[in-house]
């Protein structure tokens, strides 16, 4: 298995403002990812950080809203950039390690105001 | 693009009653599919993956490529199986192009079963 600790559990921000969530893992992986889950919604797949090269983001997510750093193995950063309420959401950090299965962290929960 | 569905957001049961929770794919090549599970204050996880042809908790799910369809079955349904459960996809193709990527999942929307004594 896999330890995800993330920070903050949960946050109230000004729209205009950024967030930056963080993730540590226990232990090395290859990869992380972010997800989001807005309210009602199911969990979409923002982006995949591997460490040493720049964020694979999905189809809808760019780097300028969502810019994604991994400067190590077991660390991860997600930011929230120039946040709208429609930004409110639920945001996960997920690890995959040796296993036929995904890790994640508690989340993180933003409310824009 | 693949897509996952679950028609139903909320499921009652009474404890001791069969449970299934529905959940529907769309994908032009073969998937891998899951059932991912968050309990009160507890984070996702996950509960069952068809690969493994497991029997988790008592749950069972068999995938049903004419139907398209991934359901989750517990005979007797239990108050501790009150959760949300979400059934999630990743397409071989993922999988297998370059190593694994078992964290690259499309998930439904999710159900919230209720067990009631």
């Amino acid at each position: 298995s896999a330890v995800i600790s993330q920070k903050p559990s949960r946050d109230i921000c000004q729209r205009g403002t950024s967030l930056t969530i963080q993730c540590q893992v226990d232990s090395q992986v290859t990869m992380m990812f972010w997800y989001r889950q807005q309210p009602g919604q199911s969990l979409t797949l923002i982006a995949t950080a591997n460490q040493g090269s720049e964020a694979t983001y999905e189809s809808g997510f760019v780097i300028d809203k969502f810019p994604i750093s991994r400067p190590n193995l077991t660390f991860s950063t997600l930011t929230v950039s120039n946040m709208s309420p429609e930004d409110s959401s639920i945001y996960l950090c997920s690890v995959e390690r040796g296993s036929t299965e995904a890790f994640f962290g508690q989340g993180t929960r933003l409310t824009v105001v | 693009a693949q897509r996952v569905t679950q028609p139903e957001k909320l499921l009652s049961v009474f404890k001791g009653a069969p449970v299934e929770l529905k959940c529907n794919y769309s994908y032009s090549g073969s998937p891998e599919l899951f059932w991912y599970v968050q309990y009160s204050r507890q984070r996702l996880q996950l509960l069952l993956r068809h690969i493994s042809r497991e029997s988790i908790k008592g749950f069972t799910a068999d995938l049903n490529k004419g139907e398209t369809s991934f359901h989750l079955k517990k005979p007797f349904a239990q108050e501790e199986d009150s959760a949300m459960y979400y059934c999630a996809l990743i397409p071989f193709t993922i999988l297998y192009a370059g190593g694994t990527s078992y964290g690259k999942l499309t998930f439904g929307q999710g159900t919230i079963l209720t067990v009631h004594p």
